[in-house]
């Protein structure tokens, strides 16, 4: 089927308005990822979904960072009050991790959301 | 606390040519390792996972390789053609955590 889809594609933003990032994983994926990218940078973790259960949001920069995953497929991060550091591409994948396999499946990602904070 | 480093950052290559990038990691507690690529304005894609009990693992002309004692990776790329140029990054997923640490990636530009 489709892969992971993330909307917006760009997001434009004044620095204090909130922000809301999309992502539909893969139909059936049980663990998705919500990851942050600066330029020329690897992705740093910023949470994970079991479903709909938030297993670790320990990457998450502040408490103006919040994720959720209500039924368990479609995500949405949302960022509050938004400062220029901010500005990065923010990525989802989802894998599918069931049972004994939960930890060796490979991450399948999104193009990500290209966010700027003016 | 978990650190992955690649080297070199940066690599460009005559087309034809077999190259190697490394991957290092400070604790060698992992699950799994996963390489991937990485084409500009795009996500990651899967290339090869490595399960910590496994030593190496293959795709096509892909090799990877893993070390876990002393901490290490490699990603053997035979024949290299243009169509591989893009940033790779591997990660480690440590036990008893969820997340993947990432390195920062090694720029290849395979030149026809």
């Amino acid at each position: 089927g489709a892969g992971v889809s993330q909307s917006p594609r760009y997001k434009v933003a004044k620095r204090g308005q909130d922000v809301a990032l999309r992502c539909d994983p893969i139909s059936g994926h049980v663990s998705l990822f919500w990851y942050q990218q600066a330029l020329g940078q690897g992705p740093e973790f910023l949470t994970y979904f079991q479903n709909e259960a938030q297993l670790d949001k320990s990457g998450l920069p502040s408490d103006r960072f919040f994720a959720e995953r209500p039924e368990g497929s479609v995500s949405t991060l949302k960022i509050q009050r938004t400062q220029q550091e901010d500005s990065a591409v923010y990525l989802c994948a989802s894998s599918f991790g069931q049972g004994g396999g939960l930890w060796n499946q490979p991450q399948h990602f999104g193009d990500g959301t290209r966010l700027s904070i003016l | 606390k978990q650190e992955v480093t690649q080297i070199p950052a940066a690599l460009s290559v005559p087309e034809g040519e077999n190259l190697v990038l490394n991957c290092s990691f400070t604790d060698s507690a992992i699950y799994n390792l996963q390489w991937f690529r990485q084409d500009p304005g795009k996500g990651l894609t899967s290339l090869l996972l490595i399960q910590s009990s496994q030593r190496e693992q293959t795709s096509g002309r892909l090799n990877a390789s893993l070390d876990k004692s002393s901490g290490r990776s490699t990603l053997y790329i035979a024949a290299s053609q243009p169509g591989d140029s893009a940033t790779y990054l591997c990660a480690v997923r440590t036990s008893g955590t969820y997340k993947y640490i990432f390195g920062t990636g090694t720029r290849l530009k395979v030149l026809a």
